[in-house]
């Protein structure tokens, strides 16, 4: 599969612990995104990565978020000390000019 | 930043009509403007997008209309099938931003048979 791939495709989580994700972008893609959608909503803007650069983050990416992307290739996005607003899915996108490739998404449920 | 609008947030239409979703967009900076279709549970996929140097885009089915003087943004699905029923996603990205996208908030299309 060529695509772009996220890990967990599921994760149930209690308030309060640590959850941590993961994104493998299609191979020759040098940038990649993070969004966050609820349901009933378009994805939201979390962060952007230029090959291993963090350039932008959204005002959505609180203290308890961070993401990184250290060899330029897959990233991970943790979450510290969950809440239940915390619950939605993640998507990851990836791409090389402006068309983004999205991943399946992880789905969070924060209990 | 940008502020994408969509309407209707929902659309029914008799199989073999057409489909129309109109955006809208606040800055006139924005020059890439992505359509997604979205099926329930699984990934946003791209099915046609459109630049801010063209008036109008057409793949098959589906066409794209830009008004940059308007800003505002259309896709229009003709002799629509069933298996066009998804939530539609219109978005826009600033040159400046480097390519995040600013999503509307969906439009879920049925097509009834």
């Amino acid at each position: 599969d060529t695509g772009v791939s996220q890990n967990p495709r599921h994760k149930i989580t209690k308030r309060g612990q640590n959850v941590t994700f993961r994104c493998d972008p299609i191979s020759e893609h040098n940038r990649l995104y993070w969004y966050r959608q609820t349901l009933g909503q378009g994805p939201e803007f979390l962060t952007y990565f230029q090959n291993e650069a963090q350039l932008e983050k959204s005002r959505l990416l609180s203290d308890r978020f961070s993401a990184e992307r250290p060899k330029g290739s897959f990233s991970t996005l943790e979450i510290q000390r969950t809440e239940q607003g915390d619950s939605a899915m993640y998507l990851c996108a990836s791409t090389l000019n402006n068309e983004q490739f999205f991943g399946p998404g992880t789905r969070l449920t924060v209990l | 930043g940008e502020n994408v609008e969509q309407h209707p947030s929902t659309l029914s239409v008799q199989e073999g009509d057409s489909a129309v979703i109109k955006c809208t967009y606040s800055d006139s900076a924005s020059n890439y403007f992505p359509w997604y279709k979205q099926e329930l549970g699984k990934r946003p996929q791209l099915i046609i997008d459109i630049r801010s140097n063209v008036g109008e885009k057409k793949d098959q089915r589906i066409a794209v209309t830009l008004n940059k003087t308007a800003k505002h943004f259309s896709l229009h699905i003709t002799e629509t099938q069933p298996e066009d029923s998804a939530v539609y996603f219109c978005a826009a990205s600033i040159g400046s931003t480097l390519g995040r996208l600013y999503f509307g908030r969906g439009t879920q299309l049925t097509v009834w048979p």
